[in-house]
C-alpha cells in the first residue's frame, strides 16, 4: 500500500537553529499537508499547499515556517529559527481528492527537539 | 471552532468486548474521519463519513453521524490486543483542512 515517508524520525536541534523535516507524498496525491502534535495535546493543522502554492495556513505558520515542493517527489517544511515551542511530532499528509472521499494518508512523523 | 471532542478520554475493556467512544464538534462539516495512533507513532485512517451519511461500516469497526446534534461514534466490535491506541475524530469543514479532537485512549485487556 502507497505510504508518506517522512525523515529524519527523529532531530534534535538547538534553539535558533534551522530545521528542514522532509516527506515524501503518495506520488499521484496533489494536495500536501503539515501538522504537528505537541507531546499530550491535539493534533494541530498548519499548512496546506496545492498547485505550488500554499492553500490555508493556520495562525501558527508564521514567518518562521516555509514549505516547499523542490522537486517532483519532496514536500518539506522549514523552520527558521527553532523555538523551545516547536518541539513537536510534527506529521506530512498527503490526499488526491483533498480529503473530500478517502481522507488523508499521514506519514509516521518527525519528532523535533529542540534543546 | 469546529474542533471534535471525544469522549470517554480513555476506556479499558476486556479482549473480545465492544469498544464505543463519540465525538462531538460545533460547525458544519463536509465529512467527519476517524484516525488511530500507535503511541509515538504516526495516524492512520479508518473511516471516512460525509455529510450526508448516517452510517458506515468497514470490517470490524461501525461509525455513525448525527449531524442534527452534532456528534458521531466509533464502534469497534469483537476488540483484539492489537486495538490498543488512541483513536481522534476530526472534522473536514469547507476549507478542507481537518480539526482533530484530544482522542480517546483505549487499552484491551487480553
Amino acid at each position: 500500500e502507497p505510504e508518506v515517508t517522512q525523515t529524519p524520525s527523529h532531530q534534535v536541534t538547538q534553539m535558533g537553529q534551522e530545521v528542514i523535516l522532509r516527506c515524501v507524498p503518495i506520488s499521484n496525491h496533489l494536495y500536501f499537508y503539515w501538522y504537528r502534535q505537541i507531546l499530550g495535546q491535539k493534533v494541530e493543522f498548519l499548512v496546506s499547499f496545492y498547485n505550488n502554492e500554499i492553500s490555508e495556513k493556520s495562525e501558527i505558520f508564521d514567518d518562521q515556517f516555509s514549505v516547499e515542493r523542490p522537486d517532483g517527489s519532496n514536500f518539506t517544511l522549514k523552520i527558521r529559527s527553532t523555538k523551545l515551542e516547536d518541539s513537536a511530532m510534527y506529521f506530512c499528509a498527503s490526499s488526491d481528492d483533498a480529503g473530500t472521499a478517502y481522507g488523508y494518508t499521514f506519514g509516521s512523523g518527525t519528532r523535533l527537539t529542540v534543546v | 471552532s469546529q474542533q471534535g471532542e471525544e469522549d470517554p478520554q480513555a476506556l479499558s475493556i476486556q479482549e473480545g468486548e465492544n469498544a464505543t467512544m463519540n465525538c462531538s464538534y460545533k460547525t458544519s462539516i463536509n465529512n467527519l474521519q476517524w484516525y488511530r495512533q500507535n503511541s509515538g507513532r504516526g495516524l492512520v485512517h479508518l473511516i471516512l463519513i460525509r455529510s450526508n451519511e448516517r452510517e458506515k461500516h468497514s470490517g470490524r469497526l461501525r461509525v455513525t453521524l448525527d449531524t442534527s446534534k452534532k456528534s458521531s461514534s466509533l464502534l469497534i466490535t469483537a476488540s483484539r490486543a492489537a486495538d490498543t491506541a488512541s483513536y481522534f475524530c476530526a472534522t473536514d469543514g469547507s476549507d478542507y483542512k481537518l480539526s482533530f479532537g484530544a482522542g480517546t485512549t483505549v487499552t484491551v485487556r487480553a
